[in-house]
């Protein structure tokens, strides 16, 4: 059983450019959440979504990100004209549809330069 | 502002030694959860302790839940140079109550 798949590991992006950020969960699990780790910081939540629905968006920054979690196909985080201080490394994870442990996909680094 | 908080911030320790390290958090929890980070990879789930337990084993883990003080301890017995990594514990809140908040985390470094 595969686990928490990302893609791509790291992303280098210029001012202003987009940022797609893609999180394959595992087998069996219908949850996925994105955080954000900042050097030197703990992750910060983002955002939980459920296949096609958006359950909890409370950690997403107001303008620029989304996230989707189609029917079909990976979860999507996705950065529109990305400024250097979403440089960070962004993690997924996913889960069964209970409240306990969460599974972690490798993470994305993104740089902005 | 961050949910939880461990101490201390960084643990240097030789093989064999224990480690210990705490997490203090503020709002009532549904359960707390102990994840381990190696340099530049993802989280690995150590070990969830549920808000009516007080003591949890897996392995030369041991992790301690005490509600009244919104506190945990992780302990690592026999330490070895392979635990070096980054702790964080996490807790569950969140509209829909599964949002992990995460500590900025303990960094171990163990010497052989």
């Amino acid at each position: 059983n595969a686990g928490v798949m990302q893609n791509p590991r790291h992303l280098v992006r210029r001012r202003g450019q987009e940022a797609r950020l893609r999180c394959s969960p595992m087998k069996g699990h219908s949850h996925v959440y994105w955080y954000r780790q900042l050097p030197e910081e703990g992750l910060k939540f983002m955002v939980y979504l459920q296949k096609e629905n958006i359950i909890d968006e409370s950690g997403m920054p107001k303008e620029r990100f989304s996230a989707e979690f189609p029917k079909e196909g990976p979860s999507i985080l996705r950065i529109q004209q990305v400024v250097r201080g979403d440089s960070a490394a962004y993690f997924c994870a996913s889960s069964p549809p209970a409240v306990g442990e969460q599974f972690f996909g490798p993470g994305t680094r993104l740089t902005v330069l | 502002s961050q949910q939880g908080e461990e101490d201390p911030q960084a643990l240097s320790i030789q093989e064999g030694e224990n480690a210990t390290m705490n997490c203090s958090y503020k709002t009532s929890i549904n359960n707390l959860q102990w994840y381990r980070q190696n340099s530049g990879r993802g989280l690995v789930h150590l070990i969830l302790i549920r808000s009516n337990e007080r003591e949890k084993h897996s392995g030369r883990l041991r992790v301690t839940l005490d509600t009244s003080k919104k506190s945990s301890s992780l302990l690592i017995t026999a330490s070895r140079a392979a635990d070096t990594a980054s702790y964080f514990c996490a807790t569950v809140v969140g509209q829909a109550g599964t949002a992990l908040i995460f500590g900025k985390g303990t960094t171990l470094s163990v010497s052989s």
